[in-house]
């Protein structure tokens, strides 16, 4: 139980272009996603928080106008990375929790598989 | 804002023996420490939490320790295998947010 899938895994776009990732829980309500970026060899930085039905919540310094975020339902919250630049390219990877009321623990998250983006 | 740094960077050890990674957080409010391992080009995969109201916890090979007091909590991995061999992220996280502050990795070699 408590899996994440995330699509595409790997995606290569021309500058400029827009590309969208989407994030869905498969077995469980996601009440909260979250979408990082994770550079070669180093951490999962926390872009922002995804809940449904609400605007994200960005951490400082992340472009809302570059990464646009929507959690339209429970199980599925997409990330949109508008007119690309090389410099956009990255890991970036989702992750869900339930929420509250669910069977898995509240604390818990649960990660995609993440997405591979080069941007030419 | 909550910041976590983990030590150490990379950490090689021979097969059998022990390893002991550290991270330390900056807000007390954090309530929640998990530790994920990331193999290569994979997933993070949940290995083991503890919440601030335990000391210690432990599953078969893998313990996790907490000072509250002074902000920093431990993952201690015993007989080390080489399919232990993976990048180790511990985070921290509270009540409300949920969201998870990592600290910054550490790649861990187990040789045969």
């Amino acid at each position: 139980g408590a899996v994440v899938s995330q699509h595409p895994s790997w995606v290569i776009c021309k500058s400029g272009t827009s590309v969208k990732i989407e994030c869905r829980s498969l077995d469980f309500q996601a009440t909260t996603m979250f979408w990082y970026r994770q550079f070669p060899k180093q951490s999962l930085m926390l872009m922002a928080t995804s809940n449904e039905g609400s605007k994200a919540t960005y951490e400082q310094g992340v472009e809302k106008d570059k990464f646009l975020i929507n959690h339209a339902s429970l199980t599925l919250s997409t990330l949109t990375v508008t007119s690309a630049h090389p410099e956009d390219s990255s890991f970036y990877i989702c992750s869900a929790r339930e929420g509250d009321r669910g069977r898995t623990a509240k604390n818990i998250q649960y990660f995609g598989a993440g997405t591979r983006l080069s941007v030419l | 804002g909550e910041n976590v740094e983990q030590h150490p960077s990379t950490l090689s050890v021979q097969e059998g023996d022990s390893a002991v990674i550290k991270c330390t957080y900056s807000d007390s409010a954090s309530n929640y420490f998990p530790w994920y391992k990331q193999e290569l080009g994979k997933r993070p995969q949940l290995i083991i939490d503890i919440r601030s109201n335990v000391g210690e916890k432990k599953d078969q090979r893998i313990a996790v320790t907490l000072n509250k007091t002074a902000k920093h909590f431990s993952l201690h991995i015993t007989e080390t295998q080489p399919e232990d061999s993976a990048v180790y992220f511990c985070a921290a996280s509270m009540s409300g947010t949920y969201k998870y502050i990592f600290g910054t990795g550490t790649r861990l070699k187990v040789l045969a």
